[in-house]
């Protein structure tokens, strides 16, 4: 089934207690993107990545680290977490735009649900 | 400034009747769109798209109208159906923005039996 995973689906922690959330896509898309979903805000964008090794901010990424050494994976990193960084969480991916004018539907994972105490 | 914008959080409908939710967006530049949908403890997942070369798109009880004077787009829903309860995000992308998607705060639709 294609699907994108994320890892923990819920999770509480500390200020300052460095946290890794997991994504995973097994469709071979070379796009993979972190979102965080706060009320009246919608879906903002941290980071991104158009491939292997290729990495971009997003709209709000004060805070926050990814890597991309796989393409199937693209991890979120709080290196300090603060409350402010509590949020609901989604990863998601896509095949890159192949031409002008072409844009391709975005897959996501289930969402992390994050509080920091 | 938010970029996308969906005005009403909230909307209310009788099952059997039209669901319109209403989407504008301030950059010009923007030539794509697509509606999103989220259940509750679920990811978003893709609706129905359309791209600035047209003004409508339909996709069985699901139609998107795109007014791009008025930079204005939106989703109506025919008929409603109480499995359509969700909230409904619109995004927009445009060529300076690459795969990237610029999403609305959502309008949480609930559509009464």
């Amino acid at each position: 089934e294609a699907q994108v995973t994320q890892n923990p689906r819920y999770l509480i922690t500390v200020t300052g207690k460095k946290l890794t959330v997991t994504c995973s896509q097994n469709m071979n898309h070379e796009y993979m993107s972190w979102y965080r979903q706060d009320p009246g805000l919608g879906l903002r964008q941290i980071y991104y990545s158009m491939n292997v090794e290729v990495t971009d901010k997003g709209d709000v990424p004060e805070g926050y680290k990814v890597s991309r050494k796989e393409k199937r994976n693209f991890p979120l990193i709080l290196e300090s977490p603060s409350p402010n960084q509590t949020s609901l969480y989604f990863c998601a991916s896509s095949l890159w735009k192949r031409t002008s004018g072409d844009h391709n539907e975005q897959f996501f994972g289930p969402g992390t649900r994050l509080t920091v105490l | 400034d938010q970029q996308v914008k969906q005005n009403s959080p909230s909307l209310s409908v009788q099952e059997g009747r039209i669901s319109i939710l209403n989407c504008d967006y301030t950059n010009s530049m923007f030539d794509y769109f697509l509606w999103y949908k989220k259940y509750p403890a679920e990811g978003p997942t893709f609706l129905i798209s359309i791209s600035s070369i047209k003004d409508k798109n339909e996709d069985g009880r699901f139609t998107v109208f795109l007014n791009k004077s008025a930079k204005h787009l939106s989703l109506h829903i025919v008929p409603s159906q109480p499995g359509d309860s969700a909230v409904y995000f619109c995004a927009a992308s445009g060529e300076l923005y690459g795969q990237n998607f610029v999403f609305g705060p959502g309008t949480r639709l609930s559509v009464l039996p």
